[in-house]
């Protein structure tokens, strides 16, 4: 079956530095990857589109700058969370669209904590 | 903007209980996703439908696709416990735009 993983699994960091967070689509390719946003006991909010080798499309409200994402390949796009709040504490997840089977698969998500 | 609701928001039933979760918009969805989603875990996908009335079985899941393409429905038979989980329906719509979710269901099967 389809498998994406996320790297990290969970991250603490301090208040104003960045963290990476990649989604990779191990056994297809994607030429779509998209990334969510989830607090707690709530459903998930779209951040943005990611096509490979294009600039990712982002949903009304989500900073651009703040929020960087690269899809330099097929198998791996990464979201840069740049200077980091106490705010942007969340549960990241990707997900990865099939180009073949055109259905959505879901990484295992990332916990970030911003102290 | 293409809106999904599902209801209820919340189910609590006993072990053994049948229980029905509904997915509703006014807008007509190409294909229409579920999904269970375990906390601290990202959502796994259950099924896709794509065909209005369309009715797919998984196990003790049934899911079906209104004649309109407009709202789904997923019934769990003999529910149990490992049923547990929130329950997202999500919906690709016509012109390719992204998934939209729905808030979800949370369902608790207790033993």
């Amino acid at each position: 079956g389809a498998v994406v993983s996320q790297h990290p699994s969970w991250v603490i960091c301090k208040s104003g530095t960045s963290v990476k967070i990649e989604c990779r689509s191990l056994d297809f390719q994607a030429t779509t990857m998209f990334w969510y946003r989830q607090f707690p006991k709530q459903s998930l909010m779209l951040m943005a589109t990611s096509n490979e080798g294009s600039k990712a499309t982002y949903e009304q409200g989500v900073e651009k700058d703040k929020f960087l994402i690269n899809h330099a390949s097929l198998t791996l796009s990464t979201l840069t969370v740049t200077s980091a709040h106490p705010e942007d504490s969340s549960f990241y997840i990707c997900s990865a669209k099939d180009r073949l089977y055109n259905e959505q698969f879901f990484g295992p998500g990332t916990r970030l904590t911003v102290l | 903007t293409q809106l999904l609701e599902q209801s209820p928001q919340f189910l609590s039933i006993q072990e053994g209980e049948n229980l029905t979760v509904y997915c509703n918009s006014s807008s007509v969805f190409s294909s229409l996703q579920w999904y269970r989603q375990e906390p601290g875990e990202g959502p796994v996908l259950l099924v896709t439908v794509v065909t209005g009335g369309e009715v797919k079985k998984l196990k003790r899941l049934t899911f079906q696709f209104g004649d309109a393409r407009k709202d789904s429905s997923l019934h769990i038979t003999a529910a149990q416990p490992g049923d547990t989980g929130l329950y997202l329906c999500a919906g690709e719509g016509n012109y390719g735009q992204n998934f939209v979710f729905g808030p979800g269901t949370r369902l608790s099967v207790l033993p």
